[in-house]
């Protein structure tokens, strides 16, 4: 069975500083792995993706995961912080065998000016 | 292009009373879903439509029904409501199951 964990539920970063949001995974097959974020009151949007290939993967709005197969880590970068970064995000695993997605509980990110 | 709309965006139900709530896409995905998102929970996935005219269960498929309408339509029913299925509920497609899945709007439900 796959499953996602995501370490802190709140994470709290100064405007220009580095975001560091993780994930862990556990998938039986080579995983496809997602990062999605959610802005208040709204749906999620993908922010990035890892199927196969090179492991450092680039998103939108300056963000960037690796895919670290011997941790079993897919953890969320940016380099510098802003205020729009605010938001929800969610880590997303999927495997062979399993027709849908299943999502970590979530991190939300507070970012102070 | 819509993206994924999904009918109503707001709701209150009293327990026992029943709903549908509508969703569609106009992407032409084979597949679509329903997750319930709760504080703390992440998503959980309710029903899922792997291709028109199946459905299988989520995780949490208990007090709830659905109906693949067709291609771009994927209902979720709640045939007699219970306080414990106030959430926000949404809907999502993607092309295949390992695919990008892309989410509406949601639908803030509230069961009294």
């Amino acid at each position: 069975a796959q499953s996602v964990t995501q370490l802190g539920s709140h994470v709290s970063v100064s405007e220009g500083a580095l975001v560091l949001l993780r994930c862990n995974y556990s998938s039986s097959v080579p995983p496809y792995l997602f990062w999605y974020v959610q802005y208040p009151n709204q749906g999620l949007q993908l922010l990035l993706k890892y199927t196969t290939g090179a492991t450092l993967v680039k998103g939108i709005n300056g963000f960037e995961a690796e895919f670290k197969k011997s941790e079993t880590s897919f953890h969320l970068t940016k380099p510098s912080a802003h205020m729009s970064d605010a938001a929800e995000y969610f880590c997303a695993v999927s495997d062979t065998g399993r027709r849908a997605l299943t999502f970590g509980s979530g991190t939300r990110l507070q970012v102070q000016p | 292009n819509a993206g994924v709309t999904q009918t109503p965006k707001f709701q209150v139900l009293k327990t026992g009373q029943s709903m549908t709530l509508q969703c569609a896409q106009d992407m032409n995905h084979n597949s679509m879903y329903w997750y319930r998102q709760d504080p703390g929970m992440g998503l959980r996935l309710i029903y899922y439509s792997a291709s028109e005219g199946t459905t299988d269960k989520g995780e949490v498929p208990n007090g709830y029904n659905v109906s693949r309408l067709n291609k771009r339509e994927f209902s979720l029913r709640l045939e007699s409501a219970a306080p414990s299925q106030t959430s926000v509920y949404f809907c999502a497609s993607s092309e295949g199951g390992r695919d990008t899945q892309y989410f509406g709007p949601g639908t803030r439900l509230t069961v009294l």
